[in-house]
């Protein structure tokens, strides 16, 4: 049973257009997040969401929003794609509190190609 | 800013020898440091952690050491295993409490495990 489920795997689109990437977590944690992994390899926190209070990363544009629609599921909408969106793309999700670690569990990642 | 560094971007090892993987933080205010493996095409799976108040934990073949002092952490490995060539990544956290707290990943070290 796949813990940390990402839909598509892989995604290639047009600059302009909007695209939307699935998570699904079926482990009963309380916090999910998107991470992002650039052409440079490093892996850089985009949102947290938790109990429906949403940490943003002040570096990310507005174009990108993530949508809750329950407890076991973060989908990230991404609106006018541009080249450098290019990237893979992670979720993650985390038991969080009164656990009392922040060990966090990934899906397999989504490789969005933008052209 | 780097706020985790990973100096080594490859490092090769013998089987059966200790594989030893480093990595420096420069915010003092992480106190909660982690792990994770990554296999190509897969995300990151968590390994092992240590928070701030430890100066060692272990888990099998795997132990990491952690110098508040030297804002310095290593991973070691041993024996070292042909499935344990892979990206290594180093995270820190500012809250060992849990939460909606995303992780500082380092750019990663890939270990490759020689027969």
């Amino acid at each position: 049973d796949t813990a940390v489920s990402q839909t598509p795997k892989y995604l290639v689109t047009q600059m302009g257009n909007d695209k939307s990437i699935k998570c699904e977590q079926n482990l009963g944690h309380d916090t999910m997040y998107w991470y992002k992994q650039d052409s440079k390899k490093f892996l850089k926190i985009m949102f947290s969401y938790n109990n429906k209070e949403l940490i943003i990363n002040e570096t990310v544009p507005n174009r990108f929003s993530p949508k809750s629609p329950d407890k076991a599921h973060l989908n990230l909408h991404i609106n006018s794609l541009e080249l450098g969106d290019s990237a893979v793309y992670f979720c993650a999700s985390s038991p969080g509190l009164p656990l009392g670690v922040n060990e966090q569990f990934f899906g397999p990642g989504t490789r969005l190609t933008v052209l | 800013d780097q706020q985790v560094k990973q100096n080594s971007p490859s490092l090769s090892v013998q089987e059966g020898r200790i594989s030893i993987l480093n990595c420096d933080y420069t915010n003092s205010m992480f106190d909660y440091f982690l792990w994770y493996k990554k296999y190509p095409a897969e995300g990151p799976t968590f390994l092992i952690s240590i928070s701030s108040i430890k100066d060692k934990n272990e888990d099998g073949r795997f132990t990491v050491f952690l110098n508040k002092s030297a804002k310095h952490l290593s991973l070691h490995i041993v024996p070292s295993q042909p499935g344990d060539s892979a990206v290594y990544f180093c995270a820190a956290s500012l809250y060992s409490g849990g939460g909606a707290d995303g992780l500082t990943f380092g750019k990663g070290t890939h270990l490759i495990i020689q027969p």
